[in-house]
């Protein structure tokens, strides 16, 4: 069974502290891990996808990466506008996704 | 390109009624669309799997009996949640996917709509 897991579960930062966010997965052909970003009310909204191990991805302040057994989400300087909760997910095959509990991240100004 | 659409965005229904909810791919065709339910502070929990042109398959514990889902064309599906109970309250997301899409496996997400059964 596909496992995706998350942490730390919520996170607040002051402006411009940088840190990063765990997501460990167990999964048997893993055909993507996924990062989205979600908004209070709304649906998911996609940032990454990495494919294989040693993969990086970025975008603005933030950078995915991927192992063996893990991803992180590395947020640089963030600001308040990145408060929101970053959720993980695997995919297996043609599988719909398998997603983590979430991070809820929070930026104080 | 590759949007989603939910309507509506939320409702409010009395326990025992049916509520409807679609699920659009405007400028893409989707051949396969997902819907998920999410619980305040928790992810999301897929509920079905459907295919244009044929049956849904749904997750284990998932009733197909009180979750109807249809999807009769390339760009629409429908969840039908019928005779509701307060049990049922939650945000309801659904995602589509193509093989016209950059990557064949992209998943898209609507915006969801919030159910509340009083």
């Amino acid at each position: 069974e596909d496992q995706v897991t998350q942490s730390p579960e919520a996170l607040r930062l002051q402006e411009g502290e940088s840190s990063s966010l765990n997501c460990s997965y167990t999964v048997s052909g893993l055909r993507g891990l996924f990062w989205y970003r979600q908004d209070p009310g709304k649906g998911p909204e996609f940032l990454f996808t990495l494919y294989s191990a040693g993969e990086e991805k970025e975008k603005e302040r933030l950078k995915a990466t991927l192992t063996k057994k893990e991803s992180f989400l590395h947020i640089t300087a963030p600001k308040p506008e990145d408060s929101a909760t970053y959720l993980c997910a695997v995919r297996r095959g043609r599988r719909a996704l398998t997603f983590g509990s979430g991070t809820r991240l929070q930026v104080q100004p | 390109g590759a949007v989603v659409s939910q309507h509506p965005s939320w409702v409010i229904c009395k326990s025992g009624t049916s509520v409807k909810i679609e699920c659009r791919s405007l400028d893409f065709q989707a051949t396969t669309m997902f819907w998920y339910r999410q619980f305040p502070k928790q992810s999301l929990m897929l509920m079905a799997t459907s295919n244009e042109g044929s049956k849904a398959t749904y997750e284990q514990g998932v009733e197909k009996d009180k979750f109807l889902i249809n999807h009769a064309s390339l760009t629409l599906s429908t969840l039908t949640v019928t005779s509701a109970h307060p049990e049922d309250s939650s945000f309801y997301i659904c995602s589509a996917t193509s093989p016209t899409t950059g990557d064949s496996y992209e998943q898209y997400f609507g915006p969801g709509t919030r159910l509340t059964v009083t």
